[in-house]
C-alpha cells in the first residue's frame, strides 16, 4: 500500500486477554517502530526493528508485551493478560534507514481495556 | 544515550502571532534532530529534520528549526501562525538508532 496501515483501528478487550495488533509497513522499508501513545502523554518508545538485526526491545514495559517482524516486513505487536493501564493508542512507523530517515506512522490502533 | 525535552506542555497563540515552540537534546555527539506535528484528528507528519550543515532548517508549512550547539536546543519557529497550526508538537532525536521522541508541546491557536 501506499502508507503505513495497521489493524485494527479499535480494539476493546476485557481484562486479562490477550490482544494482537498489526501493522504493514511501506514495502521497502527496513526499519520498523511500535510506540504507546496514552492520554496527555508523549510517544513512549516500545520496539524497533532493523532489517535482520536483533530487534531493540528496551522499550517495551513487561514481558506482556512482545513484538515479531515476519519476513522482514508485517509487524504484530502481542500483549498478553492486558491491563487497564495498556489502554492507549499503539502507533507503527516506518523508515528507509537506521533512524535516519523519514518516519512514516500509521494511524494507530486505539486500544480500551475494560 | 540522547534523549530530548520539550518544556512547555501546552502553548497558546493568537492567529497571525509569532510562535517558538523549545526543544532542548541531551549532551552528546551531534544529534540527528526531528520535529513531528500531529493533528487532532491525524497521524505523525514530519515538519522538518537536522543531521549537519546549516544549523537553519526549512521545513513545510511555514515551519524552520535552528539547531543551536551552544544551547543543547532545536528549537521550531513559524512567523505567522495560522488556526490549522493548532495541533501536538513532537521533537524527536536518533538514539542508538532508533528514534526517541519528546513529550510533546500542544498548540492552541485563538482566533
Amino acid at each position: 500500500g501506499a502508507g503505513v496501515s495497521q489493524s485494527p483501528s479499535n480494539k476493546v478487550t476485557e481484562k486479562g486477554k490477550d490482544v494482537e495488533l498489526r501493522c504493514d509497513p511501506i514495502s521497502g522499508h527496513t526499519a520498523l517502530y511500535w510506540y504507546r501513545q496514552s492520554l496527555g502523554q508523549g510517544l513512549e518508545f516500545l520496539i524497533y526493528f532493523q532489517g535482520n538485526s536483533a530487534p531493540d526491545k528496551s522499550g517495551l514495559p513487561s514481558d506482556r508485551f512482545s513484538a515479531e517482524r515476519t519476513g522482514g516486513s508485517v509487524s504484530t505487536l502481542t500483549i498478553q493478560r492486558t491491563q487497564q493501564e495498556d489502554s492507549a493508542v499503539y502507533l507503527c512507523a516506518s523508515s528507509l534507514g537506521q533512524g535516519l530517515g523519514e518516519a512514516f506512522f500509521g494511524q494507530g490502533t486505539r486500544l480500551t481495556v475494560v | 544515550a540522547q534523549s530530548v525535552t520539550q518544556p512547555d506542555i501546552h502553548i497558546t497563540v493568537s492567529e497571525g502571532a509569532s510562535l517558538e515552540l523549545r526543544c532542548n537534546y541531551s549532551y552528546g555527539a551531534t544529534p540527528y534532530l526531528f520535529w513531528y506535528v500531529q493533528s487532532p484528528g491525524q497521524g505523525l507528519q514530519l515538519l522538518l529534520k537536522y543531521f549537519s550543515g546549516d544549523t537553519l532548517v526549512q521545513g513545510i508549512k511555514g515551519f524552520e528549526a535552528e539547531f543551536k550547539r551552544s544551547q543543547s536546543s532545536f528549537n521550531l519557529r513559524k512567523p505567522s501562525v495560522h488556526w490549522s497550526d493548532a495541533a501536538e508538537y513532537f521533537c524527536a532525536v536518533v538514539s542508538t538508532d532508533k528514534l526517541i521522541f519528546g513529550t510533546g508541546t500542544r498548540l492552541q491557536v485563538f482566533p
